[in-house]
């Protein structure tokens, strides 16, 4: 199946740093990817959706200004937690959107996601 | 917007019985219906998914059904094993272009007991 990597796997950082996710979709061309964020025991919550080439569509109660969100090509979105705090403290995860013969099947493929603490 | 319920959140079931969890969603016109096997530490899994225009979809002991009248759809896992136990999310969404997002249940922690 099609594979999403996610990287850093696990990041520790000082509170007020800045944190970079990368999220690429290795064998597929992802014009829609999504990022979720989840808590210890908690559900996947949808924060925004990154559409290549275009600004992130962020879902509602989630900071954009916090969360920046660059999906610079059909392989690679980004998401940077800006001056980080013990709260942002979670698993994010990312998702990609697989085609298939030019159609969006509508699966989702998901990275391993990133596990970030913040001190 | 579209709101998914998932029950149980938790279930424990003795190794070779069968696992039931099921999910009810609000929008109607959500049309994909995957379900997720999430490990410890680990991103979700799909492991098998439906759409409104199929009722019953099966693979080897995994099975989901859909009842699109009573907006809801189940996972059935047949002869558990240990190696099934983990934390499985349901989602729902209308599957295309960029309304296309996935919304997830609560989860369900099952536990096979050897």
């Amino acid at each position: 199946g099609a594979v999403v990597s996610q990287h850093p796997s696990w990041v520790i950082c000082k509170s007020g740093t800045s944190v970079k996710i990368e999220c690429r979709s290795l064998d597929f061309q992802a014009t829609t990817m999504f990022w979720y964020r989840q808590f210890p025991k908690q559900s996947l919550m949808l924060m925004a959706t990154s559409n290549e080439g275009s600004k992130a569509t962020y879902e509602q109660g989630v900071e954009k200004d916090k969360f920046l969100i660059n999906h610079a090509s059909l392989t690679l979105s980004t998401l940077t937690v800006t001056s980080a705090h013990p709260e942002d403290s979670s698993f994010y995860i990312c998702s990609a959107r697989g085609l298939a013969g030019g159609g969006d099947t509508g699966e989702l493929f998901f990275g391993e996601g990133s596990r970030l603490t913040v001190l | 917007g579209e709101n998914v319920e998932q029950h149980p959140s938790t279930l424990s079931v003795q190794e070779g019985d069968s696992a039931v969890i099921k999910c009810t969603y609000s929008d109607s016109a959500s049309n994909y219906f995957p379900w997720y096997k999430q490990e410890l530490g680990k991103g979700p899994q799909l492991i098998i998914d439906i759409r409104s225009n199929v009722g019953e979809k099966k693979d080897q002991r995994i099975a989901v059904t859909l009842n699109k009248t009573a907006k809801h759809f189940s996972l059935h896992i047949t002869e558990t094993q240990p190696e099934d136990s983990a934390v499985y999310f349901c989602a729902a969404s209308r599957g295309s272009g960029n309304t296309g997002k996935l919304i997830f249940g609560q989860g369900t922690t099952l536990q096979v007991k050897p």
